[in-house]
């Protein structure tokens, strides 16, 4: 059956230290990857998506993820977490762009001072 | 860029009353859009996709008499909680798109008295 995992369901980091966020799927094939973030009482935006390519795909507000194929991950990262970024992050997959996305339970991201 | 508005924003109403919920593109047609429910703190959870001009699909588990979806143009689709009941205040987010194109919108906050 096709899955996504998210396993931390909560993570606080300091603001300034590294982030990263695990995402894992199980599909058929690869499919097309997404990461979106929401704040409370807020919409979706999306970070970045991944179709093909280059497996390190840049995002907006500084966020970048790796698509690994062997691991089926893929893991969403930030070099300096700043406060705002307390938000809930989903990952996404789909078997194509324009099919419904499955999405994972989601991490709650808490910023410390 | 291209957009998806909802409307309304957040919605009131009681017990036995029916809702409907707009979803619109504003700058683009779009020839399939998906409904998702997120209820509090949990992921998002697809409820239907909807083809202009034909029926929707329904996922397991949602009521397609009770979750009354329209889609007769290219940039409206409708989703009606006919009867609603508490146990239906949700969020409601569509997600409007053609092909590798796909955009969120803002979402709706249905609460039921």
């Amino acid at each position: 059956a096709q899955s996504v995992t998210q396993p931390d369901i909560h993570i606080t980091v300091s603001e300034g230290a590294s982030l990263e966020l695990r995402c894992n799927y199980s599909y058929g094939a690869t499919p097309y990857l997404f990461w979106y973030v929401q704040s409370p009482g807020q919409g979706l935006q999306l970070l970045l998506k991944y179709f093909s390519g280059d497996t390190l795909v840049q995002g907006i507000k500084g966020f970048e993820a790796e698509f690994k194929r062997s691991q089926s991950s893929f893991n969403l990262r930030k070099p300096s977490v700043h406060w705002s970024d307390a938000a809930e992050y989903f990952c996404a997959v789909a078997p194509n762009s324009g099919y419904a996305l499955n999405f994972g339970k989601g991490t709650s991201l808490l910023v410390t001072p | 860029g291209a957009v998806v508005s909802q409307h309304p924003s957040w919605v009131i109403c009681k017990s036995g009353t029916s809702v409907k919920i707009e979803c619109r593109s504003l700058d683009f047609q779009a020839t399939t859009m998906f409904w998702y429910r997120q209820f509090p703190k949990q992921s998002l959870m697809l409820m239907a996709t909807s083809n202009e001009g034909s029926k929707a699909t329904y996922e397991q588990g949602v009521e397609k008499d009770k979750f009354l979806i329209n889609h007769a143009s290219l940039t409206l689709s409708t989703l009606t909680v006919t009867s609603a009941h508490p146990e239906d205040s949700s969020f409601y987010i569509c997600r409007a798109g053609q092909g590798d194109t796909q955009y969120f919108g803002p979402g709706t906050r249905l609460t039921v008295l």
